[in-house]
């Protein structure tokens, strides 16, 4: 039972375009989302998080939105640079029960930004 | 600000053998995870330190895993024996509160 999806393994998009990441969850105990990004043979790096009182963050090229009744968060990329290339996690944080303060993350997404 | 630290990087090890992990999380962080990550997939929690407690260890497989931070600085993770399915990347993590979680570059496990 996956708890955190998404549904596209890689996403490719020119240089200067936006790129637009997706994530679906079920648990409406969540209560913190994140984005991580990782490069090859490095740890997951944090890019980006919002808690769920808000729809909207935004921090530089990043923007994190979240649907709370569609159970959807998304990461929006503008503009996508080749250094953005890479596999992006979203995450989420159980707010209570036995698993509190436990990251649950998805399958990742592989990010290629061609020049 | 020296990030998480772990060694080795690299682990080649036959099955039925016995292999350790080591983290050194950020200081001050008082949190400490240890993470499986299998090829295409994203981490999964083995188990949560909060100082040298372990306060959630229900995902990891006390068969043949334990773990320790004794002093709630640095932490082992072991295995013994070592099976097949075990070859993954171990990913260790900290965090100074209970959201953004800090990673270390992992420990890549292969088990011939």
């Amino acid at each position: 039972d996956q708890q955190v999806k998404q549904n596209s393994p890689s996403l490719s998009v020119q240089e200067g375009r936006i790129s637009i990441l997706n994530c679906d969850y079920t648990n409406s105990m969540f209560d913190y989302f994140l984005w991580y990004k990782k490069y090859p043979a490095e740890g997951p790096t944090f890019l980006i998080s919002i808690s769920s009182i808000k729809d909207k963050n935004e921090d530089g090229r990043f923007t994190v939105f979240l649907n709370k009744s569609a159970k959807h968060l998304s990461l929006h990329i503008v503009p996508s640079q080749p250094g953005d290339s890479a596999v992006y996690f979203c995450a989420v944080l159980n707010a209570g029960g036995t698993s509190y303060g436990k990251l649950t993350f998805g399958q990742g997404t592989i990010l290629t930004v061609h020049p | 600000e020296a990030g998480v630290v772990q060694s080795p990087r690299y682990k080649i090890i036959e099955k039925k053998q016995p292999v350790a992990f080591w983290c050194n999380p950020i200081s001050g962080h008082n949190t400490l995870y240890w993470y499986l990550q299998n090829l295409g997939q994203g981490p999964e929690l083995l188990i949560r330190y909060e100082n040298e407690e372990a306060v959630d260890d229900s995902q990891l497989p006390k068969d043949r895993f334990s773990a320790e931070r004794l002093k709630g600085v640095d932490s082992t993770l072991k295995i013994q024996p070592a099976e097949l399915g075990d070859s993954a990347v171990y990913l260790c993590a900290s965090s100074s509160d209970r959201a953004e979680q800090y990673f270390g570059p992992g420990t890549r496990l292969t088990v011939t």
